[in-house]
Parts: C-alpha cells; sequence; structure tokens
C-alpha cells in the first residue's frame, strides 16, 4: 500500500496566519490526492480533490499544489472555523490510504 | 438531500460478530462504489473495504481481510458490513462514504455519513 506522511502533525496558529500543511507520498501519485477537514465529533468533509480542485462549497482561502509525490494544502487568512484536523488521502490506488492528520489548534 | 446514514453499532465482546448497515438516499445509491472507513478513538482515519458499483468487486484492508465482508441490497439503497471475529484494536467509528470518480481518474470522497460507533470489549 502506498504510504501518506503528513506534517506536521499539528501546529499552533491565530486567526489571519498562512498556514502550509504538506503530504508524501511514498511512491507517485500523479495528482490523485485529496484532502479533508475534519471537526471534533463529525465526519470529514471533502475541501479539494485532484491535488487542486476546490470542492463547490469551500471558501477559496484554501488552496492545494503538487503532483507526484509532493503535495501542500495552504490556508490563506486561516479564521475560527478553520481550526480542525485536516486529512490528505491518495485515491491512485483502489485501496485508498490517508496521511496520518494535521492538527490546528489556536495559539 | 444526498446523505449516507449508518447504524448498527454497538458494543460487543471480542470474538463475535455485528453487522453495520448504510442507507442511501438523495442519490443514484447502485452508479457509485461506496467505502468503509473507521476511525479508532483518538487516531486517524483508516480505509477498511470498498463496493463498487458493479457488485462484484470488492477490496478489504488486510487488517480486516477474511473477517469483514461488505454487500450490497440495491431494492433497499442498503450497503452493510459484516464483521466476524471482532477484536479489541477493531474499536472505532465507523463511517460509510460515497466515492465520486473524477473524470481524470481517481475518486473522491464526497458524501460521508455520520458515523456509527462500534465498541469491542470483554
Amino acid at each position: 500500500d502506498i504510504q501518506m506522511t503528513q506534517s506536521p502533525s499539528s501546529l499552533s496558529a491565530s486567526v489571519g496566519d498562512r498556514v502550509t500543511i504538506t503530504c508524501r507520498a511514498s511512491e507517485t501519485i500523479s495528482v490523485y490526492l485529496n484532502w479533508y477537514q475534519q471537526k471534533p465529533g463529525k465526519a470529514p468533509n471533502l475541501l479539494i480533490y485532484a491535488a487542486s480542485t476546490l470542492q463547490s462549497g469551500v471558501p477559496s482561502r484554501f488552496s492545494g499544489s503538487g503532483s507526484g509525490t509532493d503535495f501542500t494544502l495552504t490556508i490563506s487568512n486561516l479564521q475560527p472555523e478553520d481550526f480542525a484536523t485536516y486529512y490528505c488521502q491518495q485515491s491512485y490506488t483502489t485501496r485508498v490510504t490517508f496521511g496520518g492528520g494535521t492538527k490546528i489548534e489556536i495559539k | 438531500q444526498v446523505q449516507l446514514v449508518e447504524s448498527g453499532g454497538g458494543v460487543v465482546q471480542p470474538g463475535r460478530s455485528l453487522r453495520l448497515s448504510c442507507v442511501a438516499s438523495g442519490f443514484s445509491f447502485n452508479t457509485y462504489a461506496i467505502h468503509w472507513v473507521r476511525q479508532a478513538p483518538g487516531k486517524g482515519l483508516e480505509w477498511v473495504a470498498l463496493m463498487w458499483h458493479d457488485d462484484v468487486s470488492q477490496y478489504y484492508a488486510d487488517s480486516v481481510k477474511g473477517r469483514f465482508t461488505v454487500s450490497r441490497d440495491k431494492s433497499k439503497n442498503t450497503l452493510s458490513l459484516q464483521m466476524n471475529s471482532l477484536r479489541a484494536e477493531d474499536t472505532a467509528v465507523y463511517y460509510c462514504v460515497r466515492a465520486s470518480r473524477l473524470k481524470f481518474g481517481g475518486d473522491a470522497f464526497d458524501i460521508w455519513g455520520q458515523g456509527t460507533v462500534v465498541t469491542v470489549t470483554s
């Protein structure tokens, strides 16, 4: 199975900050990379698919980039509702795999 | 309203069985692949199983292969996950998830159920 490594595992940030999360695949996955946001007690929510395409209804302060093995999720102008845990996921293979998650906490 | 609703979770002893159900509404259930994803307490997301829309192709994580089985009842818009020989490490919230195929390949998990809690304990 393809291993997905996210970094950092957690970070502290303030409202208005620009935050970047990275995700690395153990082998090339083209652009078959999705990002999800999860808030406590809730199911994950799709933010970005195919590495850089924003899901309908997701604010434009979220953006994604990358291809091959290295990907980033950037949140510009962090808002109070963005404090959550973020997961990357590869869908290059049928047996999809997730990164370990990045928790964004309030500084 | 497009949604997935899971049920069937509960507390069960190690070695016993449990059957989860996922009922779909608001979309053409039979044309989508449906996955099960779980999340152990305080942990990340773990993919568990997949049923293709053809109802023939099934895939499982190594951690559940041979113990879990997915099945689909198209007449009831329902996907089931039969879990046998349960272990303590199967304790988790189990999510039923719709996968939308992207135009140039790959899937995105765009609809998630609310989850159902499975606790395996003696």
